[in-house]
């Protein structure tokens, strides 16, 4: 039973195109997150739900839109992709500000 | 603001000998502290955390750490490497265990036979 799941796993698109990446929890957690990791392999904060409403936004383009349909589910959109959105998406979910499980990733590279 | 520094962004050690991962932190709060481990093309795992209880703390794999506030650190030490610890290893501290991770460079750990 996987815990925190993403999909897909892989992602390779065109500069330019628009392009979504789904997570969802089976825990029943009731805040969910989104880390960028970088070719570097340095990963940073991107956003966090807690039941659907947007608790942390760090300095992100605009290009990019999470959407939370439900406590289970927090989406990443991406608009316009550039080269330097290239990098692995890992989303994580917690519950009462307990500690963090993470998904298995998803590595997009843009051409 | 908060942040962590590792000290070493590859280590390389023999099987059988001590592994030592160094992790400095900075918070103007009393801090929650993190160690993952990332093995390749996979997501992160925690191995222990660090939330002002015991500054001992051991986590999975035989893994454990000290929090040492006079000194802000937070190492990762195993007493005997397996070749099965080779992976990416990653400090992190936040103002709460749910809140977001500020994660260091990450320190890749190899293991020799």
């Amino acid at each position: 039973d996987t815990a925190v799941s993403q999909t897909p796993k892989y992602l390779v698109t065109q500069m330019g195109n628009d392009k979504s990446i789904k997570c969802e929890q089976n825990l029943g957690h009731d805040t969910m997150y989104w880390y960028k990791q970088d070719s570097k392999k340095f990963l940073k904060i991107m956003f966090s739900y807690n039941n659907k409403e947007l608790i942390i936004n760090e300095t992100v383009p605009n290009r990019f839109s999470p959407k939370s349909p439900d406590k289970a589910h927090l989406n990443l959109h991406i608009n316009s992709l550039e080269l330097g959105d290239s990098a692995v998406y890992f989303c994580a979910s917690s519950q009462e500000g307990r500690q963090q499980f993470f998904g298995p990733g998803t590595r997009l590279t843009v051409l | 603001a908060q942040s962590v520094t590792q000290l070493g962004s590859h280590v390389s050690v023999s099987e059988g000998a001590l592994v030592l991962l160094r992790c400095n932190y900075s918070s103007s709060v009393p801090p929650y502290l993190f160690w993952y481990v990332q093995y390749p093309n996979q997501g992160l795992q925690l191995l222990l955390k660090y939330t002002s209880a015991a500054t001992l703390v051991k986590g999975i794999n035989g893994f454990e750490a000290e929090f040492k506030k006079s000194e802000t650190s937070f190492h990762l030490t195993k007493p005997s490497a397996h070749m099965s610890d080779a992976a990416e290893y990653f400090c992190a501290v936040s103002e709460g265990q749910g809140g977001k991770l500020i994660f260091g460079q990450g320190t890749e750990l190899s293991v020799k036979p």
